[in-house]
């Protein structure tokens, strides 16, 4: 079992819709949960942080659901340029800073 | 402030040949992590130094593959021979540290090897 799991899509979808994405962690002692954007060809860089109680920043949500060990990014009024790759990621326990990055999930917005 | 920086951007070279990559991370992060990134997957991480020691090389392959940071700033990361399977891209992110807290990794733009 992959240590991070994510639907690849691509996931295809008009201006202005909602779009969600899961993921699934296997390690129950994992603290730190993150999304990171990769656009084509780029540099991955942090979206956002996902806490417990859950948080939004502007069009972005994110869950995190440590019973079932699961996290999800809800992305509102899709615009085209949140095309890209959404990494869902989460730090190994024990580990100095190390992040587990899954395959991430691909999502195209077109007009 | 200058972000990560590496080089060169690009590489191709024939199997069995040696590269090397080198970056050098945000200016103050003791932290550096050299990736892997094969395309469709996400990034691997290969090594892991905190100032100029290593904390985590488990998934290094340490036959061919090697890493040092001298001075606790810029590093490099060489393979020797190359084979096939090691067309990738390969990512330099540094970070600040703390046990208790994970930091924010910040990745550079990453050398796009080709190996022919």
């Amino acid at each position: 079992r992959k240590e991070v799991e994510q639907d690849p899509g691509p996931f295809n979808v008009p201006e202005g819709a909602t779009v969600a994405f899961n993921c699934t962690y296997s390690n129950s002692a994992s603290q730190s949960f993150f999304w990171y954007r990769q656009d084509c060809r780029k540099e991955p860089k942090l979206l956002m942080s996902v806490y417990s109680s859950g948080n939004e920043d502007g069009r972005f949500t994110a869950q995190l659901n440590r019973a079932s060990q699961y996290i999800s990014l809800l992305i509102r009024d899709s615009k085209l340029s949140d095309s890209a790759t959404y990494l869902c990621v989460v730090n190994a326990p024990g580990g100095y800073n190390k992040l587990i990055f899954g395959a991430g999930t691909r999502l195209a917005v077109h007009p | 402030e200058a972000g990560v920086a590496q080089s060169p951007r690009y590489k191709i070279i024939e199997k069995r040949q040696s590269v090397a990559f080198w970056c050098n991370p945000i200016s103050g992060h003791a932290t550096l992590y050299w990736y892997q990134q094969i395309l469709g997957q996400g990034p691997k991480l290969l090594i892991q130094f905190q100032n100029n020691g290593v904390v985590d090389d488990s998934q290094l392959p340490k036959d061919r593959f090697s890493a040092e940071r001298l001075k606790g700033v810029d590093s490099t990361l060489k393979i020797q021979p190359a084979k096939l399977e090691d067309s990738a891209v390969y990512l330099c992110a540094s970070s600040l540290l703390r046990r208790t807290t994970t930091y924010e990794q910040y990745f550079g733009p990453g050398t796009r090897l080709t190996v022919t």
